[in-house]
């Protein structure tokens, strides 16, 4: 069974610049969440989507969005990208909801210069 | 605000040598998970406790969820180097199960 696919798996961006990552969640999971990694927050909570509809998010300003699409697969976008985005961007796949168990890719790391 | 306060940060121990790591919280949690995370990969699960008062085992490491629901401790018992990375702590809040929390995590170095 494939695990939870991210690509890109690197990214360079410059100020200003948006920029758009992609989630393929493990075969049959509907559920996918995205995480935030900083060394000075740790993991933070994106947003969570299952069939298409978002059920949670995080508290993250408005550049942030996603989406979820019928296949499952996600993507997420940042808008007008800050030096304080760069990151590591975490998705997560779960068969229903991420209480249960939480399976993560290993991640986009987004450097913004 | 739901946290999630992991200790200690930061672990240096050698081979062979017992650990805890602790999760605490004043909120109650439905689940908890403890997740391993290495340079550059993203966090691997380890196990989740979903009753108060449960007790998991995974070979050396016994994980323990509280009474209350509200901590959870890791102990390692005869620590390798290869159990060295970042442990992380996550709850799933009561009033959603469509997000965790995570804790601050504690680094783990197993020197030989």
């Amino acid at each position: 069974k494939a695990g939870v696919t991210q690509t890109p798996r690197y990214l360079i961006k410059t100020r200003g610049q948006q920029v758009t990552l992609s989630c393929s969640p493990i075969s049959g999971h509907r559920s996918v969440s995205w995480y935030q990694q900083t060394p000075g927050q740790g993991l933070q909570f994106l947003f969570e989507y299952f069939s298409e509809t978002q059920r949670n998010k995080g508290n993250f300003p408005g550049r942030f969005s996603g989406r979820q699409f019928s296949n499952s697969r996600s993507e997420m976008n940042v808008s007008t990208l800050e030096l304080g985005d760069s990151a590591l961007y975490l998705c997560a796949s779960s068969l229903r909801a991420p209480n249960t168990e939480a399976f993560f890719g290993q991640g986009t790391r987004l450097t913004v210069v | 605000t739901q946290l999630l306060e992991q200790s200690p940060q930061f672990l240096s121990i050698q081979e062979g040598e017992n650990l805890t790591v602790y999760c605490n919280s004043s909120s109650v949690f439905s689940s908890l998970q403890w997740y391993r995370q290495e340079p550059g990969e993203g966090p691997v699960l380890l196990v989740t406790v979903v009753t108060g008062g449960e007790v998991k085992k995974l070979k050396r490491l016994t994980f323990q969820f509280g009474d209350a629901r509200k901590d959870s401790s890791l102990h390692i018992t005869a620590a390798q180097p290869g159990d060295t990375g970042l442990y992380l702590c996550a709850g799933a809040p009561m009033d959603s199960s469509y997000k965790l929390i995570f804790g601050s995590g504690t680094r783990l170095l197993v020197r030989p």
